[in-house]
């Protein structure tokens, strides 16, 4: 069982705006950043999101927030080319550990 | 930024250790801390350990400890995981990542960047 809580599936359509979230405690979302990581087919991962920062040549279409223990990413304005998994991950102060949230994969109807 | 580039594929019997490399390339390679993180067949992410460069500060996921080692050679920039007593569970692939480590611990600033994944498979 993940350390962190996301939805199993999201859906949307194109050029709507969507939410996933990832819930966690005080150990973990509660006093860290949040990073969000794309994966495609099973190849490696691509971070997204670190806190509301998205690394360089990443969409503005996609943004990130945090209230209390769950943070979330926002896709705006969704791409048939956004359909894939979604991973979220921060550092647990009571594991002494990165964890990860167990992944969303996310439908562009 | 750093790029992080892995060694290739390795088949190992059970009982046996694999040791995996992640070679890194680009001015900054001190800066980062170097994560493994596997993905079995269909399954999400798990964080197995990470090495913080500029500190040498080494930390490990609990379900890992007594079988896993992270090292590193400073002098050809690669970081290199060692997993012993391998059983069937330990298929899956391995990806080493990197981030920008932060001057207080937990270092902590995220996965800026991935190698492309080192498939083992344990038969």
């Amino acid at each position: 069982q993940s350390a962190l809580t996301q939805e199993a599936s999201v859906s949307g359509t194109v050029g709507q705006k969507v939410t996933l979230s990832c819930t966690g405690n005080s150990h973990n979302i509660g006093s860290y950043t949040v990073g969000w990581y794309q994966q495609i087919s099973h190849g490696a991962p691509k971070s997204v999101m670190f806190g509301n920062s998205p690394p360089s040549g990443i969409s503005d279409r996609f943004s990130g927030s945090k209230s209390g223990t769950t943070a979330s990413l926002t896709i705006s304005g969704l791409q048939p080319e956004d359909e894939t998994t979604y991973y979220c991950s921060t550092w647990d102060s009571s594991l002494s550990a990165v964890v990860f949230g167990g992944g969303t994969k996310l439908t562009v109807l | 930024q750093v790029q992080l580039v892995q060694s290739g594929a390795e088949v190992k019997k059970p009982g046996s250790s694999v040791k995996a490399s992640c070679k890194a390339s680009g001015s900054t390679f001190s800066d980062y801390a170097i994560n493994w993180v596997r993905q079995a067949p269909g399954q999400g992410l798990e964080w197995m350990g990470r090495l913080v460069l500029r500190f040498g500060v080494a930390n490990y996921a609990q379900m890992f400890q007594g079988r896993i080692t992270i090292t590193a050679d400073t002098s050809t920039r690669t970081i290199y995981m060692a997993l012993t007593s391998l059983t069937s569970d330990d298929t899956a692939v391995y990806y080493c990542a990197g981030g920008r480590s932060g001057n207080y611990y937990p270092y902590y600033q995220g996965l800026d960047v991935w190698g492309q994944g080192t498939a083992v498979t344990v038969s």
